[in-house]
């Protein structure tokens, strides 16, 4: 099975930061990834999906970028409302494998 | 407007079963993969299974393949997973989720969850 490798796992940035998150694949998935947000006691959210559309109703601040095993999401300027965890996900082919998370938080 | 509910979580046994239930809402069910996403308490993300949309072919995650059914009632738009042999590393809140596709695809809109936790 393809692993799904998220970095890093944490980080604290301060409003306004641009802040870069990484997802690796083990092997190629084209560009069949996709992005979550999952704030505490909110439902998870979609925010990109074939590695660089955002998802309707997203802020634009928010991208994505990558193909094959590399991949990156971007927010170009953090804001408060950011502050969650984000998490890529596979989906080229079962299993739907996650990474592993990285929590956003405000320096 | 889309809505994901699901129900039949609780507190079971090792080695007992239990049934889930997503009741969907908002869009045309039939014509979507349906999916279920397990988090552990503190833990990252687990996909678990999915469905697609007309013709029901399954997947399973290897840690629930044997164990789990994944399915659909499409006239009454509810997905299923029953869970059997139930082990303690199962315990999670369950999420059940809309793909954007008949097919394996990102999903577009998730549930509430519901917790299933697996003691003695």
């Amino acid at each position: 099975d393809i692993q799904m490798t998220q970095s890093p796992s944490s980080l604290s940035a301060s409003v306004g930061d641009r802040v870069t998150i990484t997802c690796r694949a083990s092997q190629g998935i084209s560009k069949y990834l996709a992005w979550y947000q999952q704030k505490p006691g909110k439902v998870l959210k979609l925010l990109i999906y074939a590695a660089s559309t955002l998802q309707s109703g997203v802020p634009s601040r928010f991208s994505g970028s990558g193909s094959g095993t590399d991949f990156t999401l971007t927010i170009s300027s953090l804001q408060p409302e950011d502050v969650a965890t984000y998490y890529c996900q596979k989906y080229n082919s079962a299993p739907l494998t996650f990474g592993g998370g990285t929590k956003v938080e405000i320096k | 407007e889309v809505h994901l509910l699901e129900s039949g979580g609780g507190l079971v046994q090792p080695g007992g079963s239990l049934r889930l239930s997503c009741a969907a809402s908002g869009f045309i069910f039939s014509n979507y993969a349906m999916t279920w996403v397990r988090q552990a308490p503190g833990k990252g993300l687990e996909w678990v299974s999915a469905i697609g949309g007309s013709d029901g072919t399954t997947d399973y995650a290897g840690s629930v393949k044997g164990r789990f059914t994944i399915s659909r009632d499409n006239s009454n738009n509810t997905l299923y997973l029953q869970m059997n042999s139930l082990r303690v590393e199962d315990t999670a809140v369950y999420f059940c989720a809309k793909s954007r596709s008949f097919d394996l695809a990102a999903v577009n809109y998730w549930g509430q969850g519901t917790l299933v936790t697996v003691s003695s």
